[in-house]
């Protein structure tokens, strides 16, 4: 199956700072996912994105899916931001979406 | 609206049990997912249904049964459990019909298998 990488693995930022999350994928995909998964477990659909430029709030996503990337952009960032980031892509021709091994996000005040 | 609830919330469960997750979406989505949530592995999809009485195996398929015999309810069964099974188990759906559509969560089942 397509290959799903995340970096960082782990952030710290200090509040109010910036931050670019990326997510290559080895392979074409019809569509790509962001998630965010808070301290308590839950998964919460940040974009659906499969190309171009989204944005919601502090938050924004970019996917190039010819360059097989995606970027999401946290702005003045907040304690309540801290979770986990997954990517999850649609593999072109396979009935399965593949999740990355997450971004580890932690803001301190 | 609940959206989407599981239940049981947690479980321990002895190997070579059965055990039955299950699951409910009250938003009259048309597709319904099983995923387990394992330490470094991220979330790997066991079966979908893209409509009310069909399913569909997804990665990780071996040791798990789905039916879907309506349009709120998509349980997960585990027919004989074993200890390799000890995940945290999410439930989700999407309005369209697709593996790739948008979806959306439920809380979770953390299950352990003993």
């Amino acid at each position: 199956g397509i290959q799903v990488e995340q970096s960082p693995p782990d952030l710290i930022l200090q509040e109010g700072a910036n931050s670019t999350l990326r997510c290559n994928f080895s392979d074409s995909v019809n569509n790509l996912q962001w998630f965010h998964q808070n301290p308590w477990g839950q998964l919460i659909n940040l974009f659906y994105i499969p190309s171009g430029t989204k944005q919601n709030g502090r938050l924004s996503a970019t996917t190039v899916a010819t360059e097989r990337y995606s970027l999401l952009y946290i702005s003045s960032s907040q304690t309540t931001d801290s979770g986990v980031y997954f990517c999850a892509v649609e593999e072109t021709g396979a009935n399965n979406l593949f999740f990355g091994t997450g971004t580890r996000l932690t803001v301190i005040p | 609206i609940a959206g989407i609830t599981q239940a049981p919330t947690s479980q321990i469960l002895a190997a070579g049990r059965r055990m039955t997750l299950r699951c409910t979406q009250d938003m009259r989505h048309n597709a319904m997912y099983w995923y387990r949530q394992d330490l470094g592995l991220g979330l790997r999809l066991i079966h979908y249904s893209n409509t009310a009485g069909t399913t569909g195996k997804g990665e990780v398929p071996d040791g798990y049964s789905v039916s879907r015999a309506n349009t709120d309810d998509f349980p997960l069964t585990l027919a004989s459990a074993v200890p390799s099974q000890t995940s945290v188990y999410f439930c989700a759906s999407s309005e369209e019909g697709l593996v790739g559509a948008k979806q959306f969560f439920g809380p979770g089942t953390r299950l352990t298998v003993l």
